[in-house]
């Protein structure tokens, strides 16, 4: 069982869609990630939320925008992506620097 | 520029015995170390961590080992079970959010 909850599982979606990944956590963390995995390599920051902050953009590129509506709850939008994008999107959450972070089971992303 | 390495892109041990995971950094500033756990379709899992002001972490049947000197931790796992077959990716960061993984060690633990 994870404690972090992200939704959908799979997500497939043209070129020219806009859709949104959803993550919520309710462990009372205060600091909120979005990761992108490809396959056999690990996991890449994207963003950190500190406090409902964005306090991290790791120069991702604008077609993704994050959004933190509220402590518990983490989105990323998603708009005019390209095949490259096509990866597992993982979020996670922490009490902050120098804690575990926790992982949600991911969103299998496929851009067609 | 790869900052975490793991070496050993897999590793094979048979169940009962000790599994080694090793992970070699190059950042001296990194100060808290991490292993998860990874099976397909699952995001990673937290297992044991390590601050840098210690050498040795212990949970259970996990115990990670931290050599600042030689920029090198290890994962001992013991004893090793089917269960435990998964890929394991270390992790450091430097007092702030960032988590840098490296890049997984596949481990097959057999009967």
């Amino acid at each position: 069982d994870t404690e972090v909850t992200q939704t959908p599982k799979h997500l497939v979606m043209g070129m020219t869609n806009k859709k949104s990944l959803k993550c919520e956590q309710h462990m009372g963390h205060r600091a909120m990630y979005w990761y992108k995995q490809k396959a056999k390599k690990p996991p890449e920051l994207m963003f950190v939320y500190s406090y409902e902050k964005l306090s991290i953009n790791e120069s991702v590129p604008s077609r993704f925008s994050p959004e933190c509506p509220n402590s518990s709850l983490l989105n990323l939008h998603l708009h005019a992506l390209q095949p490259e994008d096509s990866a597992l999107y993982l979020c996670a959450s922490s009490h902050g620097p120098n804690q575990p972070q926790h992982f949600g089971d991911g969103t299998r992303l496929s851009i067609l | 520029d790869q900052q975490v390495k793991q070496n050993s892109p897999s590793l094979s041990v048979q169940e009962g015995r000790i599994s080694i995971l090793n992970c070699d950094y190059t950042n001296s500033m990194f100060d808290y170390f991490l292993w998860y756990k990874k099976y397909p379709a699952e995001g990673p899992t937290f297992l044991i961590s390590i601050s840098s002001i210690k050498d040795k972490n212990e949970d259970g049947r996990f115990t990670v080992f931290l050599n600042k000197s030689a920029k090198h931790l290890s994962l001992h796992i013991v004893p090793s079970q089917p269960g435990d077959s998964a890929v394991y990716f270390c992790a450091a960061s430097e007092n702030t959010d960032k988590l840098i993984f490296g890049t997984g060690t596949r481990l097959q633990v057999f009967p």
